[in-house]
């Protein structure tokens, strides 16, 4: 069955600092990857995707992930963290199949400190 | 450009009373979609459509049904509400297959509580 793992529930991160949220998917073929990010009180914003070649995407707001196909995982990362970016981040997974949706994972709250 | 635009943004419902939450877009996607998001179990999708009088099941749809009967709104409702269905739900717009180069488009959400 498809699915979407993200182990952190909550990471909490000093402005500045780098950062890294881990997800993994379980899928029965090379599945379309995203991260979303949701501020507050907002829907969902695509933040970034990867559907094939180069590895490692750039996406909005300085972020990057990198799909590693041996390790099943898409790990959301940032240099340097800024306020700003306290929200919850969801990863997804796209079947390769039309027709369907996108399966998401349960997300990862983010808390910058000072 | 509105976007994705949710009606209403909170509600509060009796046990077994019934409504429907309205969702609208003006971006001319084929695809729309109802999630339900809760704490700790992320966005389960409700149901979704593919084109205009076309609805399916996803994850959660008992409880709920839909309508598309045209292409810039999509229709969730509940019959008779339960306490289960306390949730934040959220609506989502693409211009096809959300795996190709179609990213989804979400409305602010609606908060619904069931007493």
């Amino acid at each position: 069955a498809q699915s979407v793992t993200q182990p952190d529930i909550h990471i909490t991160v000093s402005e500045g600092a780098s950062l890294e949220l881990r997800c993994n998917y379980s899928y029965g073929a090379t599945p379309y990857l995203f991260w979303y990010v949701q501020s507050p009180g907002q829907g969902l914003q695509l933040l970034l995707k990867y559907f094939s070649g180069d590895t490692l995407v750039q996406g909005i707001k300085g972020f990057e992930a990198e799909f590693k196909r041996s390790q099943s995982s898409f790990n959301l990362r940032k240099p340097s963290v800024h306020w700003s970016d306290a929200a919850e981040y969801f990863c997804a997974v796209g079947p390769p199949q039309a027709g369907t949706a996108l399966i998401f994972g349960k997300g990862t709250t983010l808390s910058v400190s000072s | 450009n509105a976007g994705v635009t949710q009606t209403p943004k909170f509600r509060v419902l009796k046990t077994g009373q019934s409504m429907t939450l309205l969702c609208a877009q003006d971006m001319n996607h084929e695809y729309m979609y109802w999630y339900r998001q809760d704490p700790g179990m992320g966005l389960r999708l409700i149901h979704y459509s593919v084109g205009e009088g076309t609805t399916a099941k996803g994850e959660v749809p008992d409880g709920y049904n839909v309508s598309r009967l045209k292409k810039q709104n999509f229709l969730l409702g509940l019959e008779s509400a339960a306490p289960s269905q306390t949730s934040v739900y959220f609506c989502a717009s693409s211009p096809a297959w959300p795996a190709l180069n179609s990213p989804l488009h979400f409305g602010n959400g609606t908060r619904l509580t069931v007493t």
